[in-house]
């Protein structure tokens, strides 16, 4: 079964801080995501990566970075983290189709609900 | 990008079907549709996906008519544990590129 382990449940910190979210997968997937998720507004991407070192802007990329130097470990990076950054953060995997053009599943980890004060 | 509707929010009670119908009027040729599942404190878990006509598994059918333009999870004999959101969500992954739009989802509350 496909694991997707985000470093934290829970986690405060303080504003202007550089915060890092932490996400690793265990299925040699090609593909990790970052989404946060807000009551009333669904989940919105913020960045994905198909490759190691690769990266696209999501919807909503600004204040945020990504890295992704290992096939298995995606991280988010808050660059000087703001009040409105407070949200439950998701990290997602997903493999790649044979036909490379198709939709596979995102498995998800459990989120990460980060607090800045 | 294919925006999806669904309703808010549906109320049903134990041992009913349950159909939730997503729209999606702008749908793009290769994208596909999938529906996740979420319960309150973890993840999206993935229920079914489909491309057109009918696909089973075991725990749910999705209905897709020939123009493609919607969509209908149904979950035969719900429980208590149904009680969740369920997102409906369209798009497709190419190299490089990202085509999904996850909605707000319906918020299904199953009564005993």
């Amino acid at each position: 079964d496909v694991k997707v382990t985000q470093s934290s449940r829970y986690l405060v910190k303080r504003t202007g801080e550089k915060v890092f979210l932490e996400c690793v997968q265990d299925m040699d997937h090609e593909n990790m995501f970052w989404y946060r998720q807000d009551p009333g507004l669904g989940l919105r991407l913020i960045y994905f990566s198909y490759d190691v070192k690769m990266k696209e802007k999501g919807d909503i990329p600004e204040g945020y970075s990504v890295s992704r130097e290992k096939k298995e470990r995606f991280s988010l990076i808050l660059e000087s983290a703001s009040t409105n950054q407070t949200s439950m953060y998701l990290c997602a995997s997903s493999s790649v189709a044979e036909t490379g053009d198709s939709s596979q599943p995102q498995h998800f980890g459990d989120g990460t609900r980060l607090s800045i004060l | 990008l294919a925006k999806t509707t669904q309703p808010i929010s549906m109320d049903s009670y134990e041992g009913q079907e349950v159909n939730i119908t997503c729209s999606h009027n702008n749908i793009a040729t290769n994208d596909y549709i999938t529906w996740y599942q979420q319960f309150p404190s973890q993840g999206p878990r993935f229920i079914i996906q489909g491309y057109k006509t009918k696909v089973t598994n075991e725990v749910a059918s999705l209905f897709i008519p020939a123009d493609r333009k919607s969509s209908t999870l149904s979950l035969p004999r719900v429980s208590l544990s149904d009680t969740a959101v369920y997102y409906c969500l369209v798009g497709g992954l190419g190299v490089g590129t990202y085509k999904y739009i996850f909605g707000t989802g319906t918020r299904l509350k199953v009564l005993a």
